[in-house]
């Protein structure tokens, strides 16, 4: 039974216009959610990252929305640029496991076309 | 600043054999955790390591075991391997065990035939 889904495994955006990847869970006990990116052949990046009391946080290019009613959130990307291209993974931990154990959803790979 | 390293990068294993993989943590970094990742999914948590203890543990069994060294650095055995642990194994190091950015390694891909 899968905790953290992201139902699009792809997605492919225009250089320049917006890139929205999405992610839902099923436990409400996770208070913190990750977005990490991964390239071929590398470990995963930290993203950016948004806790429970908030609904939004802003990095420059990459903003992440979170809806806990309907244990949504969403990473939206402004502008998408062709070295986003890579494999988008939400994860999530809960307050009580912190930083022990984040659960990670499969994935999804985001092509932006020049 | 050195990020974290896994050793090897490949390895092929049949079954029955026994297989260690090895991470070195980022400088400064007490905290080693390690995930493995199948084929078009995402990591998932095997168990880690705080200080030399073990702090937790995913839903692997027993012939998963790990060690972490006094320089911080960490060990992945599986015993008895089976065609079904074949993945991408990666570690993770983080400041502490209460300090939720965690910074990958590259990872070690496991065949095991």
């Amino acid at each position: 039974d899968q905790q953290v889904k992201q139902n699009s495994p792809s997605l492919s955006v225009q250089e320049g216009r917006i890139s929205i990847l999405n992610c839902d869970y099923t436990n409400s006990m996770f208070d913190y959610f990750l977005w990490y990116k991964k390239y071929p052949a590398e470990g995963p990046t930290f993203l950016i990252s948004i806790s429970s009391i908030k609904d939004k946080n802003e990095d420059g290019r990459f903003t992440v929305f979170l809806n806990k009613s309907a244990k949504h959130l969403s990473l939206h990307i402004v502008p998408s640029q062709p070295g986003d291209s890579a494999v988008y993974f939400c994860a999530a931990s809960a307050g009580d496991n912190y930083g022990q154990n984040f659960v990670f959803g499969p994935g999804t790979r985001l092509s932006v076309l020049p | 600043e050195t990020g974290v390293t896994q050793s090897p990068t490949h390895l092929i294993k049949t079954r029955g054999q026994q297989v260690t993989l090895r991470c070195s943590s980022q400088s400064g970094h007490n905290t080693v955790s390690w995930y493995q990742q199948a084929l078009g999914q995402g990591p998932q948590f095997i168990f880690q390591y705080y200080r030399e203890e073990e702090n937790g543990r995913g839903n692997f069994p027993p012939r998963f075991s790990g060690l972490q060294f006094p320089n911080y650095s960490s060990e992945l055995n599986v015993n008895a391997l089976e065609l079904d642990d074949s993945a991408l194994y990666l570690c993770a190091s983080s400041l502490t065990s209460a300090y939720n950015e965690q910074f990958f390694g590259p990872g070690t891909r496991l065949t095991v035939l």
